[in-house]
């Protein structure tokens, strides 16, 4: 099965910050990535697709890159309602989920 | 705009089969060019994915819980649902049920979520 491996696990910040997370595959996944963003107590949201595409309705400071297995999800200009867990997932071969990372208030 | 809403107990005890159901509206589980599947998420913990099915195709199930696993559909209620037996204190968690294009797709659309606790 595919792993991957989200870094950091969890990351403060303030609003205005530009913030980075990763995701690694444990093997080639060419594009097939998603992110997304889970507020506590709600279901996962759908941030971008395809590892670069950004899904109808998401605030354009959200992008994604990479292929292969290196990806990243970057927020350029973090906001209140920003602070929340990312997680990426990979459809490549079946499904899995990185582990989350968590983004704090500093 | 799909919109699903699982039901079901929210405890099971050891050992016993856990049921849990998803009723959609918005579409049709069998005319809408969607997969329908299952993702839990333990406590504190991260997200899985449990298996996914096309109405006219066919059922995928995540490997390592494929043995225990049974995903359904009754059109007729426009309901799917899921069972997951021999459960044990690693399968508390959140249970959502989730809509994609394919199995090469992002979920598009996701249930609340139920959350459900194996304890005696």
């Amino acid at each position: 099965a595919i792993q991957l491996t989200q870094s950091p696990s969890s990351l403060s910040a303030s609003v205005g910050d530009r913030v980075t997370i990763t995701c690694r595959a444990s093997q080639d996944i060419n594009s097939a990535l998603a992110w997304y963003q889970q507020r506590p107590g709600k279901p996962p949201n759908l941030l971008i697709y395809d590892a670069s595409n950004l899904e109808s309705g998401v605030p354009s400071r959200f992008s994604g890159s990479g292929s292969g297995t290196d990806f990243t999800l970057t927020i350029s200009s973090l906001q209140p309602e920003d602070f929340a867990s990312y997680y990426c997932q990979q459809f490549n071969d079946y499904i899995t989920f990185g582990g989350g990372t968590k983004v704090e208030i500093k | 705009q799909l919109q699903l809403q699982e039901s079901g107990p929210g405890l099971v005890k050891p050992s016993e089969t856990l049921s849990l159901s998803c009723s959609v509206s918005g579409g049709s589980i069998a005319t809408s060019s969607y997969y329908w599947g299952w993702v839990r998420q333990s406590p504190g913990k991260g997200l899985e994915w449990i298996g996914s099915f096309y109405y006219s195709g066919n059922t995928y199930y995540n490997p390592s819980i494929k043995s225990r696993v049974t995903i359904s559909v009754d059109t007729s209620r426009g309901q799917f649902s899921l069972k997951l037996s021999s459960v044990t204190a690693a399968d508390t968690a959140v249970y959502y049920c989730a809509a994609h294009l394919s199995l090469i797709d992002p979920f598009d659309f996701w249930g609340q979520g139920t959350m459900v606790t194996v304890s005696s």
